[in-house]
């Protein structure tokens, strides 16, 4: 399957710093990358779908202005979480896919956000 | 709305034993169906999708899938369960506008 890796794996940073995640697909050219982010014990919840080109779709309760999502190329997207809180700590995982049904998404390793 | 259900929070199953991590779902239309592996502190792995043909699906690592149309069920199977095998497990589905929709997850436990 295909390859997408994170940067940073791990972050710790202060209340009101921002911070930037990297997601890149290694192996081919994503038009479409999705973020996420996932609770202690809990599932994963969709924030928004990136598409390579265009603004960000951002599922309802997340804040646009809040997580700036760029997707400039077919393989980069960047999550940045702007004036982080506390309540912002959290896995935060990307994937890689296409709006075809049938296609398989495919994620990265992850990043640890906590925000002190 | 598309939606699946894992019943159960956690699954024990001796090594080398036979295992199953149950997946039910509910759609309107034709349904997608992705399983798929969580280790500690780490993204999601593909194991195994159903889109069409038979409905058992063969996917990474030994496990395969049952789709079963009358039961709305997917549930994931091991004939011979490793210890390495212990990892959180999700079932997915792909609504109308090719999003995923995952459950709430299965931590499976094989014990030496």
């Amino acid at each position: 399957g295909a390859v997408v890796s994170q940067h940073p794996s791990r972050v710790i940073c202060k209340s009101g710093t921002s911070v930037k995640i990297e997601c890149r697909s290694l192996d081919f050219q994503a038009t479409t990358m999705f973020w996420y982010r996932q609770f202690p014990k809990q599932s994963l919840m969709l924030m928004a779908t990136s598409n390579e080109g265009s603004k960000a779709t951002y599922e309802q309760g997340v804040e646009k202005d809040k997580f700036l999502i760029n997707h400039a190329s077919l393989t980069l997207s960047t999550l940045t979480v702007t004036s982080a809180h506390p309540e912002d700590s959290s896995f935060y995982i990307c994937s890689s896919g296409s709006l075809t049904s049938t296609d398989t998404q495919y994620f990265g390793p992850g990043t640890r956000l906590t925000v002190l | 709305a598309q939606s699946v259900a894992q019943p159960e929070d956690q699954v024990n199953v001796a090594e080398g034993n036979p295992l199953t991590v149950k997946c039910t779902y509910s759609v309107s239309g034709n349904p997608y169906l992705f399983w798929y592996v969580q280790y500690p502190n780490r993204g999601l792995q593909f194991l195994l999708k159903y889109i069409t043909g038979d409905n058992l699906v063969k996917g990474s690592y030994g496990f395969e899938a049952e789709f079963n149309k009358s039961q709305t069920s997917f549930h994931l199977k091991k004939p011979s369960a490793l210890v390495s095998d212990s990892a959180l497990y999700f079932c997915a589905v792909r609504d109308p506008i090719q999003k995923l929709v995952f459950g709430t997850g299965t931590r499976l436990l094989v014990s030496p």
